[in-house]
């Protein structure tokens, strides 16, 4: 199956700062990259995805890239503000394999005023 | 919508008890999950469902854990008897479609946080 691997499990960033997270996957049929904030005592909420037909997307501070032949993609925030300390988590799934993502384990990134 | 919904927020209980958590997904949504997330072992697939059939239960953690669909709008995990290992945060989550194609997305609920004693 497919495994995911994070990096780093905690990141302290100035605000107005970047932060970016790293992750790697195992099988190269994964097509689906999601990335989830969670907050304390909350559950995952999607706020960036990509998908394995393009490189990069951004969404005003978020962007997230893709290096298929490495088998990397990576999370990136810039300027950082404090409501953006949270925990982070990639995934990835693999198409015809069932409905299922494989989560990493997850980045405590904490944003210093 | 209000989500997924999920009860209850928090459960204490004794070794040996029943637990039963609850689920209540998106309305429309043709795919239901439960996630286990401990500090440990990250957020875990424990089994899925699709149009209220389980699809894959491979992530259960043994025969204790048991979990239902009766209809597309209420579902179950149920840990009988509990142990303190089972101590986690559990996560019903819930999607339209499958999350490879454009429309796929994952919504979390807020979890049910177990301490077993």
């Amino acid at each position: 199956g497919e495994n995911v691997e994070q990096h780093p499990s905690t990141l302290s960033v100035q605000e107005g700062d970047s932060a970016v997270i790293k992750c790697t996957y195992s099988d190269s049929a994964s097509n689906y990259f999601p990335w989830y904030k969670q907050e304390l005592g909350k559950g995952p909420q999607l706020i960036i995805d990509i998908r394995s037909n393009v490189g990069e997307k951004k969404d005003q501070r978020i962007a997230v890239t893709l290096n298929k032949t490495a088998k990397h993609f990576s999370l990136h925030i810039t300027e950082t503000q404090p409501e953006d300390s949270a925990v982070y988590f990639c995934a990835a799934s693999i198409p015809n394999a069932g409905n299922m993502l494989t989560f990493g384990g997850g980045t405590r990134l904490m944003v210093k005023p | 919508d209000a989500g997924v919904i999920q009860s209850p927020r928090h459960e204490v209980t004794e070794m040996g008890q029943e637990v039963t958590l609850r689920c209540k997904p998106i309305s429309g949504h043709d795919y239901l999950f439960w996630y286990r997330q401990t500090m440990m072992r990250g957020l875990e697939l424990l089994i899925y469902f699709n149009n209220n059939v389980p699809i894959d239960d491979s992530g259960m953690p043994e025969d204790r854990f048991s979990a239902k669909m009766p209809n597309a709008s209420f579902s179950t995990l149920k840990i009988q008897p509990s142990e303190p290992r089972d101590s986690a945060v559990y996560f019903c989550a819930s999607s339209l479609g499958v999350l490879w194609r454009n429309t796929g997305e994952l919504f979390f609920g807020e979890g049910s946080r177990l301490t077993v004693l």
